[in-house]
């Protein structure tokens, strides 16, 4: 079975711009979350959604959108890019429940120059 | 304040020895305690859970503690070898609404043969 896939994998974009990151999760896994990654430190969440309505969000400005589509993919987009903004994008997509274990895709790695 | 706190420094030992990582939190009440393994550029792999009411759990070479007094978690690899080399993230499940997973910033663990 495929695991989480994540693209592009690779993004370089200058400030001010738009980027829309794209997620797709293990099949049967009908929640996904999204995690920003700055080198150095641990993932820090953004957003998760569960059946296609947001369950949590975390300590990130309006910049940032997410959304979960009818076949549980997800999309990313962060607005008005900043230089600050940089950093590994990782999704994650689980089961739901309480433990909540986290399979993670390998990431979409951002350049804001 | 709310903190989650891991080994900044890296931690280096020999092939066959133990190695042990500490995650110690403040402030936080976590239902479960998740341990991942993050190789360089790859996202987060998942190793083990434990719930609060367990002191004890195990999984091959791999052993975790949690002492809810003492809001500590120990993370032991028996046997080490070189491909154990990565950096360990523990994350906490912090339940309600959404079952939030908040991880720490990593310990980089370098096995030499």
């Amino acid at each position: 079975d495929a695991g989480v896939t994540q693209s592009p994998t690779h993004l370089i974009k200058t400030r001010g711009q738009h980027v829309t990151l794209r997620c797709s999760p293990i099949s049967g896994h009908k929640s996904v979350s999204w995690y920003q990654q700055v080198l150095g430190q641990g993932p820090q969440f953004i957003f998760q959604y569960y059946e296609k309505e947001e369950r949590g969000r975390g300590n990130f400005p309006d910049r940032f959108s997410a959304r979960q589509f009818p076949n549980y993919s997800s999309e990313l987009n962060v607005n008005a890019l900043l230089l600050g903004d940089s950093a590994l994008y990782l999704c994650a997509s689980s089961l739901g429940g309480s433990k909540n274990i986290q399979y993670f895709g390998a990431g979409t790695r951002l350049s804001v120059l | 304040s709310q903190k989650i706190e891991q080994n900044s420094e890296a931690l280096n030992i020999q092939e066959g020895k133990t190695a042990t990582l500490t995650c110690n939190y403040t402030n936080y009440s976590p239902a479960y305690l998740q341990w991942y393994r993050q190789d360089p550029g790859r996202g987060p792999v998942f190793l083990l859970l434990i719930r609060e009411n367990e002191k004890e759990k195990r999984k091959e070479r791999l052993k975790v503690t949690f002492d809810t007094t003492l809001k500590q978690s120990l993370f032991h690899i028996t046997a080490s070898q070189p491909a154990d080399s990565a950096t360990y993230l523990c994350a906490l499940t912090i339940s309600g609404g959404y079952n939030k997973l908040i991880f720490g910033a990593g310990t980089r663990l370098a096995v030499h043969p």
